[in-house]
């Protein structure tokens, strides 16, 4: 299935790098979402995008920064992380954030690990 | 009260069982109801929308009570492959409020040969 990808699937870094986690969905939706899912946690709603624009920011600190050139696309900039943040961090898009289908399809994830 | 509640299990049945999973959620003005599946390590995938009036897909069932506040997911026959984590989605209430689904931790279900 490629209807939402995620680059790169696995991530180390260490907590003074930079790095950006990439989105893309070929569904021809209009909202898109950053997800965080920890072990044992369910998963906690980060960002919100609707057609380009920021919606929703779940309290999530300033070393994550999401940034959404266009409907098909998402990032999520990281810098100085802490271990903590080590998890599996998912995308999804949906076909517009107040339509009538919420559903939620989910990329593959990207594993990040912060030494 | 959590937003959306879930037993965490982990369900163990022998293949050919039938099993029922239940998920509580908070907010009465919620629209829309989902089941998805995750495999370890995998990400989540849609299993079915939850209508309601209720709505099947070969063996599985979903249910919405909504003056109780659950869904139910309802597995028929299991097989080893159902074998997985099963979370429940609800989606925030009106037209400007919170929409974006809020997931239940999960529920294991491990069926056994």
């Amino acid at each position: 299935e490629t209807g939402v990808t995620q680059t790169p699937r696995h991530l180390v870094m260490g907590m003074t790098n930079k790095k950006s986690l990439k989105c893309e969905q070929h569904l021809g939706h209009n909202a898109m979402y950053w997800y965080k899912q920890s072990a044992k946690k369910p998963l906690e709603l980060m960002f919100v995008y609707n057609f380009k624009e920021q919606t929703e920011n779940n309290s999530v600190p300033s070393r994550f920064s999401p940034e959404c050139p266009n409907s098909s696309h998402l990032f999520l900039h990281l810098h100085t992380l802490q271990p903590e943040d080590s998890a599996l961090y998912l995308c999804a898009s949906s076909q517009d954030r107040w339509g009538t289908s919420d559903t939620q399809y989910f990329g593959p994830g990207t594993r990040l690990t912060v030494l | 009260r959590k937003e959306v509640e879930q037993d965490p299990g982990p369900f163990n049945v022998p293949e050919g069982a039938t099993v029922a999973f239940n998920c509580t959620y908070s907010n009465s003005a919620s629209q829309s109801f989902f089941w998805y599946r995750q495999d370890c390590r995998k990400e989540p995938k849609l299993l079915m929308s939850v209508y309601s009036s209720g709505n099947e897909d070969g063996r599985f069932t979903a249910q919405l009570n909504r003056a109780s506040q659950y869904i139910s997911l309802l597995i028929r026959d299991s097989k080893l492959s159902d074998s997985a984590t099963y979370l429940c989605a609800v989606n925030g209430p009106g037209d400007t409020g919170r929409r974006a689904l809020t997931f239940g931790s999960g529920t294991r279900l491990q069926v056994q040969p």
